[in-house]
């Protein structure tokens, strides 16, 4: 069975940066286009696209955070992190880190992490 | 703004039919990305409810279907129940963002 979940602060000051780490358990080896990637929600608001990193380590960004994101993954501990540099009131956000398969859905999610930015 | 377009809100007796729009372009749904669905109780996260336009994970009830055609696919759910009462997103890919995209949500009442 496959999971994920999310750890990190929950609170951030503005212009501080965010380290997130995804520790996931049930899946190792993979096909091509499976990845792991994170994905947020601004209270009551829609969910969006962070980033993406696959398992051959290719990465992709959502384009207008790109210079504020870096996603990387360390397959012997079995996670993935997620810095953003730069944080602002409007990140205030619940992450999630979630499994994406090759068809680009989202199978597995973490529960969430809320992370407010605040001075 | 999103990026896929859905209502805000349905809503619907027990027993009855309702169905979520999820609007997109030729940069997503209308050049042949698959759309999937899914499901997000209040306080949870979300969960696959449809995946590849209309094929449902194990456990998901046959209640919910998912379609598409053009630009557009859509997700009914028949015979209402209380328990799904819930915010509905739609997601597909997008080769203008090289990354997926989701719809702005919908909230379904159960009446």
């Amino acid at each position: 069975q496959i999971t994920l979940k999310e750890s990190g602060p929950t609170l951030v000051k503005p212009t501080q940066t965010l380290t997130l780490t995804c520790t996931f358990s049930g899946f190792s080896r993979s096909t091509s286009g499976v990845g792991v990637g994170w994905i947020r929600q601004p209270p009551g608001k829609a969910l969006e696209w962070l980033a993406l990193i696959y398992w051959d380590d290719d990465k992709r960004y959502r384009p207008s955070l790109k210079s504020r994101l870096t996603i990387t993954k360390d397959t012997s501990k079995h996670q993935v992190v997620l810095t953003m540099t730069n944080m602002d009131p409007e990140d205030t956000a619940t992450y999630y880190c979630a499994h994406r398969r090759s068809d680009r859905s989202w199978n597995y999610w973490g529960q969430g992490t809320l992370v407010t930015v605040s001075s | 703004q999103s990026v896929l377009t859905q209502p805000p809100s349905v809503s619907g007796a027990p027993g009855q039919r309702v169905t979520i729009s999820c609007t997109g372009s030729s940069s997503n749904i209308g050049a042949g990305y698959d759309v999937h669905w899914y499901q997000q109780l209040p306080g949870t996260a979300p969960k696959l409810l449809i995946y590849g336009n209309s094929n449902r994970p194990s456990g998901v009830p046959d209640r919910f279907s998912g379609s598409k055609s053009g630009t557009s696919a859509s997700l009914a759910i028949s015979g209402l129940q209380a328990e799904d009462e819930a915010d509905y997103y739609c997601q597909s890919y997008d080769s203008s963002l090289s990354g997926s995209v989701f719809g702005g949500g919908t909230k379904l009442t159960v009446l």
